[in-house]
This record gives structure tokens, sequence and C-alpha cells, in this order.
């Protein structure tokens, strides 16, 4: 698997966007590129992936360089609930035995 | 999207005893389910991964015997922690993904366990 670097934590005031940067230099061509986040004592959340196009849905937008190496997952609106760890992940088209390998994340802070 | 759950939510047991924990996806069918553990302020560790109808595959470190996995249905899997101890006490968290394709995994809420 690509690896990712995410910075370790970050704060954001209720209200504004949360951009929260991943980097994924060694991403490979097929790779596509998923955020999960984890709010306290709850199971991972699903937010959204994409491989090479910006993505947007209900719950964020997904930026993704032209070069692939970085993309941002943006919060346009952030509000307190939206404080929890963020996952970037890099993964291939999914195969039988594909899992997901969780890092470190991002810890975000909702400021109010 | 998908719904996972797990039961029970949280569960407080005795050294030496075994305790199971169910996950069930319930609007799709699971090809593929997936076994966590989370200690406090850490990032989640993969135990196994189960395929429905086939003996699941365990992480390096994990010891099978204590970490029973069933799989028996594309709805339902199991974690039966056979006894367990104290140092046992996490929390599971369980992951179901439809199948092949660039598809997403979905997790449960997770299942608090605590050994006595």
């Amino acid at each position: 698997d690509a690896k990712t670097t995410q910075p370790t934590s970050m704060d954001c005031a209720e209200g504004r966007a949360a951009n929260l940067p991943c980097n994924h230099s060694t991403i490979s061509g097929n790779e596509y590129v998923y955020w999960y986040r984890q709010i306290h004592s709850q199971g991972p959340q699903y937010i959204i992936h994409g491989l090479k196009n910006n993505e947007t849905n209900e719950m964020a937008s997904l930026i993704i360089t032209e070069d692939r190496k970085s993309s941002t997952l943006i919060l346009p609106h952030a509000t307190l609930r939206d404080t929890a760890v963020y996952y970037c992940i890099v993964r291939p088209p999914w195969n039988r035995d594909d899992k997901i390998i969780f890092g470190k994340g991002t810890r975000l802070h909702i400021l109010p | 999207g998908a719904v996972v759950s797990q039961h029970p939510s949280w569960v407080i047991c005795k050294s030496g005893t075994s305790v199971k924990i169910e996950c069930r996806s319930l609007d799709f069918q699971a090809t593929t389910m997936f076994w966590y553990r989370q200690f406090p302020k850490q990032s989640l560790m993969l135990m196994a991964t189960s395929n429905e109808g086939s003996k699941a595959t365990y992480e390096q470190g994990v010891e099978k015997d204590k970490f029973l996995i069933n799989h028996a249905s594309l709805t339902l899997s199991t974690l039966t922690v056979t006894s367990a101890h104290p140092e046992d006490s996490s929390f599971y968290i369980c992951s179901a993904r439809r199948g092949a394709g660039a598809d997403t995994q979905y997790f449960g809420p997770g299942t608090r366990l605590t050994v006595l």
C-alpha cells in the first residue's frame, strides 16, 4: 500500500471550512484515496473517496492534485460534531483479500 | 450508506470467561468482514479478515485460538474472545465490504469489552 502522511492534529473554528491535508507521494495509478473519520468511542465513518477528479458529497469535498501526490479533505462549514480523528487511506480497487490498514490520522478539534 | 451493526455495544466479564461479539450487515450482503481492535489513544489495528464460508485470515501476532472468528453467512460474522483476560479489554470494531471493485468498507459502531 502507498503510505500517507497527515498532520497529527489541527484546530478549526466552528463555522469555518476545515481543510485536512494528506500526502501520498508514492500512490500508484490505480489507487484510490479514501477518507474516514472516527468520532470518540464510535466506529469509523466513511466520508468520501476519489481517483483523479475532485469529488463532493453531502459531507465533504475531496481535492486531489493533478499529480495525485497529495489531497485535501474539505469540510465546508465545520461544526462541533466534526471533532474526530480523520484518516486518509490509499487503496487499489478492492480485491477479495484487500483490507484497510489505518495510520494515525489527524485529530481535528473544532473550536467554539 | 450501508449499515453495519454490532452486538453487544459493551460487555463486562470476569477473567477466564469467553465473550462472543456479533457483527451484522443490515442492508447488504458482505462477502468479506474484518475485525479490528483499538486500545485507548491508539489507531485501529486489524486482527483478521474473514470471507463467508472460509476460514479467517489472521494478522501476524493475533492468536487464532484465542480470537475465534466465524463467518457463517453473508450478513453475520462473530468474534469470540476465549478465556478473556484483563489485557484483552479493548474496543472491538467490525467492518463489512460488499464485493470487488472500488467499493467501500463500512464499519460497525464497536463493542467495548472490559475484562475484570
